[in-house]
């Protein structure tokens, strides 16, 4: 089953913050999140190992909560180079080598 | 650049016929990852190939059929096409799991 994202879509103002959450319904043993720009090939962004461990990209960040199977995306001081499809990508601890994207979130920053 | 290679990069066919999208990881990648993208939609798993190999299948249709060869290329076949299987079908390549990188695409239209 896909993880859930919300919020589906968000429009933001440059300089303005946003949060993006990912949610499984499966034990994970990692997390990872990819920008999609329209007409593109989703990039990799960052990965997360460890339950609570936060990472940073530019002003990008995320944390990833294990027990809770959530992880979230933090945006920040958003730039129009931001707007793009956000997924989050998940590895089951099952093992079951499938990669599983989330439903996806879309970003717009507006000048 | 990602390093992926995929082609063709458009692909135009008329129901019932056969296709076959190729796919070109980056140097020392093992693993090779399916993925559908309908118009505006989220990136579905087909199948995960590792060295050869079938790892994992998603929801990948009868129709449908993949492989790895020897030198790590891979080849997605679609036959019988319908119309819904109008698509972009993206490859990616993995050097660690999770972290993947994608190709431009191969964008399928079925008339």
């Amino acid at each position: 089953q896909q993880p859930v994202q919300s919020p589906q879509a968000v429009i933001l103002r440059e300089g303005e913050d946003a949060v993006i959450n990912c949610s499984s319904s499966k034990a994970l043993y990692s997390v990872h999140w990819y920008r999609q720009k329209h007409g593109e090939a989703p990039v990799f962004l960052m990965i997360l190992l460890k339950g609570g461990e936060q990472k940073g990209h530019e002003k990008i960040s995320a944390s990833f909560n294990e027990k809770k199977q959530q992880s979230s995306l933090y945006l920040t001081a958003s730039q129009l180079s931001y707007s793009g499809t956000y997924f989050c990508g998940t590895e089951p601890v099952s093992g079951t080598y499938k990669y599983i994207f989330g439903t996806g979130t879309r970003l717009k920053v507006l000048a | 650049d990602s390093g992926v290679t995929q082609t063709p990069k458009h692909l135009i066919t008329a129901t019932g016929q056969r296709v076959t999208l190729r796919c070109s990881p980056r140097s020392g990648d093992l693993s090779v990852y399916w993925y559908q993208q309908s118009l505006d939609q989220g990136l579905q798993f087909l199948i995960h190939y590792y060295n050869g190999e079938e790892r994992a299948k998603g929801n990948i249709l009868e129709r449908f059929s993949a492989q790895q060869f020897p030198d790590l290329h891979s080849e997605l076949n679609l036959s019988s096409l319908e119309l819904g299987d109008s698509a972009l079908y993206f490859c990616a390549s993995s050097p660690l799991p999770g972290e993947l990188f994608f190709g431009e695409g191969s964008r399928l239209t079925v008339l």
